[in-house]
């Protein structure tokens, strides 16, 4: 299987919260990070998690961590339709001195009204 | 702060051009920048990685004749497609960190279009 697994869809409704998943198989790593890209775009740092913390939130962002089970989320609350876009769910490990992250496939977030 | 420009941003040629994607850190410096490749609805492929002042490193699979890339001073990497084709379209990234335990920051993209 793939080193980072992620739904390839979601869908909410404006307002309620998005929560968007992610499992990596590295016990190894080190940092986990969310990234956003819209249409035809790069991508956008959202947050990013050192692996020693359980929990991290930036006002409408909340990221938790599940060691054990390997488990990554993202949660948005209320949700916009600016928020439609994907988000890679990506790890790494210090490799050679450099974190080179492996990312998943990318998990649509549709937003409707 | 970390902002990653690259240009340009969208490239339209005919078979065998050579394509020449800019990548650069604003406002830090960094030794190293890395060069991805995206397919459509796909994650994104490292390509290589670009190091200040010497050799890049590219990842397995990818041809280095092919996709030149020089890294000529601290913010400023760049990746050229030489003699393209029509399977070279695809959607190249660039990204660079402050440090290598810092996360990266890509550019805008550049979606590169053979006909």
């Amino acid at each position: 299987g793939e080193d980072v697994e992620q739904s390839l869809f979601l869908s909410v409704r404006e307002g309620d919260s998005s929560v968007i998943n992610c499992t990596y198989t590295d016990s190894s790593s080190t940092y986990l990070y969310w990234y956003k890209q819209e249409p035809g775009a790069g991508l956008q740092l959202l947050t990013y998690i050192f692996s020693n913390m359980d929990m991290k939130q930036d006002q409408r962002l909340t990221v938790l961590l599940n060691k054990k089970d390997k488990h990554l989320s993202l949660r948005i609350a209320d949700t916009q339709t600016g928020d439609s876009a994907i988000y890679f769910c990506a790890e790494s490990m210090a490799s050679g001195g450099s974190y080179i992250p492996t990312f998943g496939r990318g998990t649509s977030l549709i937003v409707h009204p | 702060g970390a902002v990653v420009s690259q240009h340009p941003s969208r490239v339209i040629c005919k078979s065998g051009t050579s394509v020449k994607i800019e990548c650069r850190s604003l406002d830090f410096q960094a030794t190293t920048m890395f060069w991805y490749r995206q397919f459509p609805k796909q994650s994104l492929m490292l390509m290589a990685t670009s190091n200040e002042g010497s050799k890049a490193t590219y990842e397995q699979g990818v041809e280095k004749d092919k996709f030149l890339i020089n890294h000529a001073s601290l913010t400023l990497s760049t990746l050229t497609v030489t003699s393209a084709h029509p399977e070279d379209s695809s959607f190249y990234i660039c990204s660079a960190s402050m440090r290598a335990d810092q996360p990266q920051h890509f550019g805008d993209g550049t979606r590169l279009s053979i006909l």
